[in-house]
């Protein structure tokens, strides 16, 4: 398998554009996770999904932030208008949730967003 | 409420063990896992423990889990230049809660 598939790997832009990242998980994992990583917050759960559906966003800062699944191949993480402060790396991760107990959690190469 | 703490940096020489710590506030907690980052990539699942367990080894890598002092160590013994990287470790409380990092800088 690929891995996690994520695009762009580099995304720079200007504030108040709409800025669109991509993820395609590993085939056959039921749960996807955004992440964004900053120096000064460290790594933030922003959203995740178990079975196409969002389960727990409070990690999303704010409305300028939507994230959607519309199948359990692709997602997409969409911020409008950018902002400076969204400058960082986000990661999406798949996992293969049972209800056994634990699950390891794939993550991408990551997208690093910069908004000037 | 969850929080997962770490210190930031450690430095040791090639060859040495590093211990990397970390320490967590939820007993409820389930699993607790280490994952690696290394420049420029995502992060990467090391090693995991259940939270009966108290110890496991995985080759060159031993956690120890001090379950009423809710403290997480992994030890990676005869580090090597190749493990400089950020290691982070997670406790699963319905989700995963991601420590701060604690960079690893291995020097000759």
């Amino acid at each position: 398998d690929a891995g996690v598939i994520q695009s762009p790997r580099h995304e720079v832009t200007e504030m108040g554009q709409e800025v669109t990242l991509r993820c395609k998980p590993i085939s056959g994992h039921n749960s996807l996770f955004w992440y964004r990583q900053t120096m000064m917050r460290g790594l933030e759960l922003l959203i995740y999904f178990n079975n196409n559906v969002p389960i727990d966003d409070s990690g999303m800062p704010e409305d300028r932030f939507s994230a959607k699944m519309p199948n359990a191949s692709f997602s997409t993480l969409k911020i409008q208008p950018s902002e400076p402060r969204d400058s960082a790396v986000y990661f999406c991760a798949s996992s293969l949730r049972t209800g056994a107990g634990g699950y390891e959690q794939y993550f991408g190469p990551g997208t690093r967003l910069t908004v000037t | 409420g969850e929080d997962v703490e770490q210190s930031l940096f450690l430095s040791v020489r090639e060859g040495d063990s590093s211990v990397i710590n970390c320490t967590y506030t939820d007993s409820s907690s389930t699993y607790l896992y280490w994952y690696k980052q290394e420049p420029g990539a995502g992060l990467q699942l090391l090693t995991y423990i259940f939270s009966n367990m108290d110890m496991k080894q995985d080759q060159r890598l031993t956690v120890l889990l001090n379950k009423k002092d809710k403290h997480l160590s992994l030890r990676i013994a005869d580090t090597q230049t190749g493990d400089s990287a950020i290691y982070f470790c997670a406790e699963r409380v319905v989700k995963l809660i991601f420590g701060t990092g604690t960079r690893l800088q291995v020097f000759p």
